[in-house]
């Protein structure tokens, strides 16, 4: 099992670009986690999904972030018009049976806006 | 607003010395804390639980509601646990709303 993967580990956008971050669960996990590190911060709850189900998004920003995990292929955290304050790293982390679980993490996906 | 503060940005011991990792967090609900780790060039894991009240590679840590701390401790610790450790806190009833501390960079000397 190769763990949480994370694609791409790095991703320079410019203002007002799109930003898709590609999160591959572990196999036989169903729920998925995203958080974010702003510069000289901790990591932050933005997310929670199951498979095709927003379960938790109360950590999200209100504009231009969305995620999805579709019944197939990867978790996707999307963000339109990015600004220079969405410069962060991304990370996500899989569980395979809901929150009581341990959730695994992948290595991230750090952000760069020019 | 909840908060996890970890004051030492750097921490540095020899090996066999005793170590302890402040944690410090502001909530006003009833709180979970964990400890994760991140080894070189490794992911983010999970150390410990509060509520587990167990004890991972030695290190033990004890939730203190008036003292608002969560201090991570081992009595002799060893070159490999060099790493960097982040505290965290779960709120809202859940284990997965995780907020962080800015973590403290460990280094055993030997």
């Amino acid at each position: 099992n190769a763990g949480v993967m994370q694609n791409p580990r790095h991703l320079v956008r410019r203002r007002g670009q799109e930003a898709r971050l590609r999160c591959s669960p572990m196999k036989g996990h169903s729920h998925v986690y995203w958080y974010r590190q702003l510069p000289e911060e901790g990591l932050k709850f933005m997310v929670y999904l199951q498979k095709e189900n927003i379960i938790d998004e109360s950590g999200m920003p209100k504009e231009r972030f969305s995620a999805e995990f579709p019944k197939e292929g990867p978790s996707i955290l999307r963000i339109q018009q990015v600004v220079r304050g969405d410069s962060a790293a991304y990370f996500c982390a899989s569980s395979p049976s809901g929150p009581s679980t341990e959730a695994f993490f992948g290595q991230g996906t750090r952000l760069t806006v020019v | 607003a909840q908060r996890v503060t970890q004051p030492e940005k750097l921490l540095s011991v020899f090996k066999g010395a005793p170590v302890e990792l402040k944690c410090n967090y502001s909530y006003s609900g009833s709180p979970e804390l964990f400890w994760y780790v991140q080894y070189s060039r490794q992911r983010l894991q999970l150390l410990l639980r509060h509520i587990s009240r167990e004890s991972i590679k030695g290190f033990t840590a004890d939730l203190n509601k008036g003292e608002t701390s969560f201090h991570l401790k081992k009595p002799f610790a060893q070159e490999e646990d060099s790493a960097m450790y982040y505290c965290a806190l779960a709120t809202g009833g859940s284990n997965y709303k995780l907020t962080f501390g800015k973590g403290t960079l460990l280094t055993v000397n030997p």
